[in-house]
């Protein structure tokens, strides 16, 4: 099983700042495999990005993701008072099966 | 619009059983593959399960292997999954979505609470 570890836990960050959230994989993840999620309190998961950078449908494009292998990053560009969340990485492999990273909580510094 | 919602949680003793249902709509339901995912209070995210469109092929994360079952009736726009001998670290709260690109999942319903105590 491919265990994803995101960084930081917590991220404190003020509205306009850059977020910079990173998910490590175990092993060799396929880029068309690695997706993004916002999570806010109460609330499902939502899509954000999914093959390590195509954003969903409707997400704004201050959303981007990046990498390849086992180094994947979601940066927000300007952070704007609704992106106050957890965002989780999340991936399929082998098994079959889907696995999530821990959650980064971005907070309002 | 495209939604799913999810029914069925409860409280539960420990080794009794409860069946989880998700209706879809707004989408044809039959095209896509599904999964169950769970989420424990104040925990991350893990996959539970996964059924493709026809029923034919379905996943079972180690944790539930044995116990859950998943279902679909395409004719009812219904998922469904039934689990048996429920044990106290089987309570979260338990999402059905929709298989998206890339193996991803961008339709989630609201989820459904299932607290597994004595």
């Amino acid at each position: 099983e491919i265990v994803l570890t995101q960084s930081p836990g917590t991220l404190s960050l003020s509205p306009g700042e850059r977020a910079t959230l990173s998910c490590r994989a175990s092993q060799s993840v396929s880029s068309s495999y690695l997706a993004w999620y916002q999570q806010k309190p109460g609330q499902a998961p939502r899509l954000l990005i999914y093959g390590a950078s195509s954003r969903a449908t409707g997400i704004p494009d201050r959303f981007s993701g990046s990498g390849s292998g086992t180094d994947f990053t979601l940066t927000i560009s300007r952070l704007e008072p609704e992106d106050f969340a957890v965002y989780y990485c999340q991936q399929y492999g082998s098994s079959p099966a889907w696995t999530f990273g821990q959650g980064t909580k971005v907070e309002i510094k | 619009q495209v939604q799913l919602v999810e029914s069925g949680g409860g409280l539960v003793k420990p080794g009794g059983s409860l069946r989880l249902s998700c209706a879809a709509s707004g989408f044809t339901f039959s095209d896509y593959y599904m999964s169950w995912i769970r989420q424990a209070p104040g925990k991350g995210l893990e996959w539970v399960s996964y059924i493709s469109s026809s029923g034919s092929t379905i996943y079972y994360a180690d944790s539930v292997k044995g116990r859950f079952t998943i279902s679909r009736d395409n004719a009812k726009n219904s998922l469904y999954l039934q689990m048996n001998s429920l044990r106290a670290e089987d309570t979260a709260v338990y999402y059905c979505a929709r298989e998206g690109p890339g193996l991803s999942f961008d339709i989630w319903g609201q989820g459904t609470m299932v607290t597994v105590s004595s």
